[in-house]
């Protein structure tokens, strides 16, 4: 079975650029999650979506960041304008909708804003 | 405030012992607590889960404890290898929301 697939896995941008990440969770899956890991801050939950609908986002730093999930096997988080602290890798996760799974994460995308 | 802690040093240790790893929260009740493992490049992979009134599970060579009065959960591979070295996560869930939080990890290093 494919496992959660991101893309892009690396991205170099300047400050200023919009940069835009996907992700396709695992099919029959009715939660994802989109995390950012850093040295000093480890991984940190933005946004979790239920069935396409966004349930927390009290993770997502600022106004700069934003994601959607259109339907089931896609989302999106977009960083508009992006600055040099939005430097990290960003993983998205996905679980089955029933209490205590584990979640399944992708490889993620390193992002390098210049 | 709510805080997890794990050992941001490194844990170094010879082939064939058994590695134990600390995982220690304060300010939360989680109804259950899962441990991940992520190699260098790579997503977080789960590994094992146990709940709230479970004291321990077993899983091949891991082993993991809860001890929600300590608010500790305890991590250990037995007969270590080289292979198991990378970083492992763990994290806490405090309902049904599927929701984790994650501590920042310990990184085990196997050495022959």
């Amino acid at each position: 079975d494919a496992g959660v697939i991101q893309s892009p896995r690396h991205e170099v941008t300047e400050m200023g650029q919009e940069v835009t990440l996907r992700c396709k969770p695992i099919s029959g899956h009715d939660y994802l999650f989109w995390y950012r890991q850093t040295m000093m801050r480890g991984l940190e939950l933005l946004i979790y979506f239920n069935n396409n609908v966004p349930i927390d986002d009290s993770g997502m730093p600022e106004d700069r960041f934003s994601a959607k999930m259109p339907n089931a096997s896609f989302s999106t988080l977009k960083i508009q304008p992006s600055e040099p602290r939005d430097s990290a890798v960003y993983f998205c996760a996905s679980s089955s909708d029933y209490s205590n799974q584990p979640q399944h994460f992708g490889d993620g995308t390193r992002l390098s804003i210049l | 405030s709510q805080k997890i802690e794990q050992n941001s040093e490194a844990l170094n240790i010879q082939e064939g012992k058994t590695a134990t790893l600390t995982c220690n929260y304060t300010n939360y009740s989680p109804a259950y607590l899962q441990w991940y493992r992520q190699d260098p490049g790579r997503g977080p992979v789960f590994l094992l889960l146990i709940r709230e009134n479970e004291k321990e599970k077993r899983k091949e060579r891991l082993k993991v404890t809860f001890d929600t009065t300590l608010k500790q959960s305890l991590f250990h591979i037995t007969a270590s290898q080289p292979a198991d070295s990378a970083t492992y996560l763990c994290a806490l869930g405090t309902g049904t929301a599927s929701k984790l939080t994650f501590g920042t990890g310990t990184r085990l290093q196997v050495t022959l």
